[in-house]
């Protein structure tokens, strides 16, 4: 499987709610990152959480790092219709002095209004 | 302000035809450069990434090829398109400390 797999690969949820994401990824990686994607549209960059770090936070966004289970989680509070996209989760691996980003396959977040 | 500029928005092109797809990025200076495909409802697939002018680094072996000419100018060319390079395909430069991605708008290429 690949590096970052995202779970679920759908998620639909009513506005206001709360969504959240996983990702796992399988070698060491100096940070992992999450990005936004619109239907037809380019990624948009998120959030960056160092290996170090095991929390974050950015607005509605919280991003968690284990490094151990080799897994993060973004959750989306008080979720809004204009939320939905899909979310690609991408790391940056050691050994590549994290020049390169490797993505997973995204979850496809639909929030209904 | 950086910015980054990808054309053509869509494209339709007939099997056996050349492709060339450029990208440009304003307000930086040797940034790193990406080529990155996309099939319908999946992630991305690195096929290209620069680090300088003519410096070029291929992920994957396939029909396609990339050229750096200039500083801020990356472009993904085929001599002859196959059905299976179709696909969203998206253009980045490595920003803020060379850590975080900035992606263009996209090319959707289809080939028939």
């Amino acid at each position: 499987s690949q590096q970052g797999e995202e779970d679920p690969q759908a998620l639909s949820i009513q506005e206001g709610e709360n969504a959240t994401m996983n990702c796992s990824y399988k070698t060491s990686i100096n940070n992992l990152q999450w990005y936004r994607q619109n239907s037809g549209r380019g990624l948009v960059h998120l959030i960056l959480i160092r290996s170090n770090e095991r929390e974050k936070h950015s607005g509605r966004l919280r991003v968690t790092l284990d490094t151990s289970k080799k897994s993060s989680s973004l959750l989306i509070t008080a979720s809004r219709a204009a939320d939905t996209a899909s979310y690609f989760c991408a790391t940056a691996r050691l050994e590549t002095s994290g020049s390169r980003l490797t993505f997973g396959e995204g979850t496809q977040l639909t929030v209904n209004p | 302000s950086q910015t980054i500029h990808q054309w053509p928005a869509t494209l339709v092109q007939p099997v056996g035809s050349p492709l060339s797809l450029e990208c440009t990025v304003e307000g930086t200076s040797n940034p790193n450069l990406y080529w990155y495909r996309q099939a319908a409802g999946r992630g991305l697939q690195l096929l290209f990434y620069s680090v300088g002018i003519g410096q070029i680094s291929s992920e994957v072996p396939q029909n396609l090829s990339a050229s750096r000419p200039q500083d801020r100018q990356f472009i993904l060319s085929s001599k002859k398109l196959l059905l299976s390079d179709s696909g969203f395909y998206l253009c980045a430069w490595m920003g803020d400390n060379n850590e975080k991605l900035f992606f263009g708008s996209g090319t959707q290429l289809s080939v028939l």
